[in-house]
């Protein structure tokens, strides 16, 4: 059963819109959230966290809103831009390293 | 120098060989890890260990043997592996093994068994 969960598994934005990436969770006990992003033959790269004393933290271009009722997170970039486009993944714990991943989303900017 | 490094990048190899996986980090921290990445899954943890110690065995088949003689080198050798463990292998790193931090990871080894 997955703990986490990213239900599309694709998005297409035009460039300088907002682009809007949804992760679902089961798991109450999570408390710490990431985001990554992976490029073609490259590893995943850390984006931005949050933890669960917050439902939002912001960095540039990229704000993730956390709803512990819902138990949903979701990341915005605004604006979006063709570098932008990859393969972003979500990730939550429970106050260890033992990170549960979801299955990620592509995300493809349009110039 | 790349934060987390990985050789190879890929490796095609026939069930009956052995070669192993490395992974190097220069970001001064304690604990690595190795994940397994198969087509259509999410990441699947395998190894962790912290300050060169192992604290995490998920259940891995003992034909995956890790390895990590420090904090800055982690292997994986590999023998007698099955067409099922064809997938991308990853390594990554954090400050250590407590909950609330970033893992930083490598490009990953790209593994085909024949």
């Amino acid at each position: 059963d997955q703990q986490v969960k990213q239900n599309s598994p694709s998005l297409s934005v035009q460039e300088g819109r907002i682009s809007i990436l949804n992760c679902d969770y089961t798991n109450s006990m999570f408390d710490y959230f990431l985001w990554y992003k992976k490029y073609p033959a490259e590893g995943p790269t850390f984006l931005i966290s949050i933890s669960s004393i917050k439902d939002k933290n912001e960095d540039g271009r990229f704000t993730v809103f956390l709803n512990k009722s819902a138990k949903h997170l979701s990341l915005h970039i605004v604006p979006s831009q063709p570098g932008d486009s990859a393969v972003y993944f979500c990730a939550a714990s429970s106050g260890t390293y033992k990170y549960i991943f979801g299955t990620g989303t592509r995300l493809k900017v349009l110039a | 120098e790349t934060g987390v490094t990985q050789t190879p990048r890929h490796l095609v190899m026939g069930m009956t060989n052995k070669k192993s996986l490395k992974c190097e980090q220069h970001l001064g921290h304690n604990a690595m890890y190795w994940y397994k990445q198969s087509a259509k899954k999410p990441l699947e943890l395998m190894f962790v260990y912290n300050f060169k110690e192992q604290t995490e065995n998920n259940s891995v088949p003992s034909r995956f043997s890790p390895e990590c003689p420090n904090s800055s080198h982690l292997f994986l050798h590999l023998h007698t592996l099955q067409p099922e463990d064809s997938a991308l292998y990853l390594c990554a790193s954090s400050q250590d093994s407590g909950g609330g931090q970033p893992q930083h990871f490598g490009d990953g080894t790209r593994l085909s068994i024949l």
